[in-house]
């Protein structure tokens, strides 16, 4: 089965930028999706389809993905931004498709 | 506006059964993938199971051959059958409207099997 890993925990000052990181094997021929969960409430989607944003989500927020690595950047972090991210892809080439998750990233600001 | 609630968690013994309730709001479940997706304590996002709108079902190694999800158009309602559950069953289960991403999530219910 297709195994992405992220990087436990981030800590970054406020102002600072952060990037959590997503690996899998040629996640780069994949669409990458992340959300953000805070304490006790559900995923939001932050970053879908490797780069675009949902309306209300901030700029600050932004993805890439290339190669075996997708990443997420969040640009002038402030305190609000602490929560736990998660990278996700459906995985086309398991028969049938499923959608994995990430090990998840814990963001301390 | 879409919106998802799930009910039927509780504390429920090894071996034991439940069924998870999902009713949606805003739009039709048999229009779209709905999904369930659980978090264990203090862990990460693990995809249980899928309906496609055609019916189709596919489920996680983990669950497969225990759980069973299904759909009630008439009330606009996804359910998830439980049944032989594990103290690794224990877990925050949403329900969540996806085709590639997962757009709308409910609050979740939280399953605890314990003796």
């Amino acid at each position: 089965s297709y195994v992405l890993t992220q990087p436990p925990s981030v800590s970054v000052a406020p102002g600072k930028t952060a990037t959590i990181t997503c690996e899998g094997n040629n996640i780069g021929s994949k669409s990458v999706h992340w959300y953000q969960q805070k304490p006790g409430q559900a995923p939001v989607v932050v970053i879908y389809y490797d780069a675009d944003r949902p309306s209300g989500v901030p700029e600050r927020f932004s993805g890439s993905n290339s190669g075996n690595t997708a990443t997420l950047t969040i640009s002038r972090v402030e305190a609000g931004d602490e929560a736990d991210y998660h990278c996700q892809v459906w995985d086309s080439s398991s028969d049938p498709p499923l959608y994995v998750f990430g090990t998840g990233t814990k963001v301390t600001v | 506006e879409v919106q998802l609630m799930e009910t039927g968690g509780g504390l429920i013994q090894p071996g034991g059964s439940l069924r998870l309730s999902c009713a949606a709001s805003g739009f039709s479940v048999s229009d779209v993938y709905m999904n369930w997706v659980r978090q264990a304590p203090g862990k990460g996002l693990e995809w249980v199971s899928v309906l496609y709108r055609g019916g189709s079902t596919y489920y996680a190694d983990s669950v497969k051959g225990r759980f069973t999800i299904s759909r009630d158009n008439s009330k606009n309602t996804l359910y998830l059958q439980m049944h032989s559950l594990r103290a690794e069953d224990t877990a925050v289960y949403y329900c969540a409207r996806a085709i590639r991403y997962f757009d709308n999530w409910g609050q979740g219910t939280l399953v605890t099997v314990s003796s």
